[in-house]
């Protein structure tokens, strides 16, 4: 079975710091991976997606995540916090095989603050 | 093109009625997934509609129903509705499935 496990529940950076949110996976198959935001009372908006292209991912709003296979890790990053990237975010896999199509599966989610 | 859609935003609901959730997907799009977001369970998936067919499903009883129609959009009915059932409810829809999904605003659900 297919898992996320995003280690830590809470991160507090102050604006123009670096960002790390951390995210592992287990995946018996080769896996497409994203990360997903939400802010206060809306949606989930995608940040990016590993599909087996690159390792390093770049997405929205300068966030960038690297797949690591040897550590089974997707963390995202971002050099300089912005006090609008306040929000839940989520590290998510896309659940393969023949009877599991459309099913994403989800961490926990980390709470990002930004302090000014 | 215009994002995912769902309606209403907002629903009060009692215990004991029932309640049906719409969903329109992305012009194009033909795969719309559902999930129920709450503090304590997080994200899960409760089913996926593809050609109008339910290709998978999630834990939920059978309480938790769907449908999709031939232009895609799709619907979500909860019947006997508990306090439980209180959560934002999420559609998502992709191409054909499995891969990226583009997530609407949600249906934020109370039931008192």
């Amino acid at each position: 079975a297919q898992s996320v496990t995003q280690l830590d529940s809470h991160v507090s950076v102050s604006e123009g710091t670096p960002v790390l949110l951390r995210c592992n996976y287990s995946s018996s198959y080769s896996p497409s991976l994203f990360w997903y935001v939400q802010h206060p009372n809306k949606g989930l908006q995608l940040l990016l997606k590993y599909t087996s292209a690159a390792t390093l991912v770049k997405g929205i709003n300068g966030f960038e995540a690297e797949f690591k296979k040897s550590e089974t890790s997707f963390h995202l990053t971002k050099p300089s916090a912005h006090m609008s990237d306040a929000a839940e975010y989520f590290c998510v896999v896309s659940d393969v095989g023949s009877s599991n199509t459309g099913k994403l599966i989800f961490g926990q989610g980390t709470t990002l603050q930004v302090k000014p | 093109k215009a994002g995912v859609t769902q309606t209403p935003r907002y629903l009060i609901k009692t215990r004991g009625q029932q309640v049906t959730l719409s969903c329109s997907p992305i012009s194009g799009h033909r795969s719309v997934s559902w999930y129920q977001q709450t503090p304590g369970q997080g994200l899960q998936f409760l089913f996926e509609y593809f050609s109008e067919t339910q290709r998978n499903k999630g834990n939920f009883p059978g309480r938790f129903s769907g449908r999709q129609f031939s232009n895609s959009r799709s619907e979500m009915n909860v019947s006997t509705l508990e306090l439980g059932d209180s959560a934002l409810y999420l559609c998502a829809s992709s191409q054909v499935g499995g891969e990226t999904q583009y997530f609407g605003p949600g249906t934020r659900l109370l039931v008192l």
